[in-house]
């Protein structure tokens, strides 16, 4: 199985900081990898797919970027609605895996 | 408006079997690649299985053998059954549509399926 790594596990962050959340596959996903928001209580929501393609919605401070294993999600000037935590995918290979998680929450 | 709404959930005792639906409405469900994911409490999310439009159909190690995944296309529902729980299958289940990408656009709200004795 494609394992996927998330750094860092956590962070700390204020209302119109910018904020990067690092995913590292165990090997090479080309641009098959997914980013997801998901707040307590609810459904994953998907933000970014194919690595770089922003989800219908979703507001354009959220970006990804990357290719083949290393790949980055990142959150244009955040906002209070933005604290959640994030979970990247790869879609590779059918064995489908996601990231351990990155919970953004409030300095 | 596309939606998912699952039910099924529920308190089982280890060994026991429970089976889930995933009502669909909005879209077909057989015309789209669907998919089960899990969560346990307090962890991340865990793909747990796919059925693709063609029927085709694909597991988790952790659940081959035990689960299985299958659609009713007259009542545009997908069910997971699930055989032989285990402590460790305790979780927020969730049915969720494939948009392509194999990236998940549309969820369901979750049902907790709690297996202990």
């Amino acid at each position: 199985d494609i394992q996927m790594t998330q750094s860092p596990s956590s962070l700390s962050a204020s209302v119109g900081d910018r904020v990067t959340i690092t995913c590292r596959a165990s090997q090479t996903i080309t641009r098959y990898l997914n980013w997801y928001q998901q707040k307590p209580g609810k459904a994953p929501k998907l933000l970014i797919y194919a690595a770089s393609s922003l989800q219908s919605g979703v507001p354009s401070r959220f970006s990804g970027s990357g290719f083949g294993t290393d790949f980055t999600l990142t959150i244009n000037s955040l906002q209070p609605e933005d604290f959640a935590t994030y979970y990247c995918q790869q879609s590779y290979s059918t064995l489908w895996t996601f990231g351990q998680g990155t919970k953004v929450e409030i300095k | 408006e596309v939606q998912l709404v699952e039910s099924g959930g529920g308190l089982v005792q280890p060994g026991g079997s429970l089976r889930l639906s995933c009502a669909a409405s909005g879209f077909t469900v057989s015309n789209n690649y669907m998919s089960w994911v899990r969560q346990a409490p307090g962890k991340g999310l865990e793909w747990v299985s796919v059925i693709y439009s063609g029927g085709d159909t694909y597991s988790a190690d952790s659940v081959k053998g035990r689960f299985t995944i299958s659609r009713d296309n007259p009542k545009n529902t997908l069910y997971l059954q699930m055989n032989s729980l285990r402590a460790a299958d305790t979780a927020v289940y969730y049915c969720a549509r494939d948009i392509g990408h194999s990236a998940f656009d549309t969820w369901g709200q979750g049902t907790l399926v709690t297996v202990s004795s």
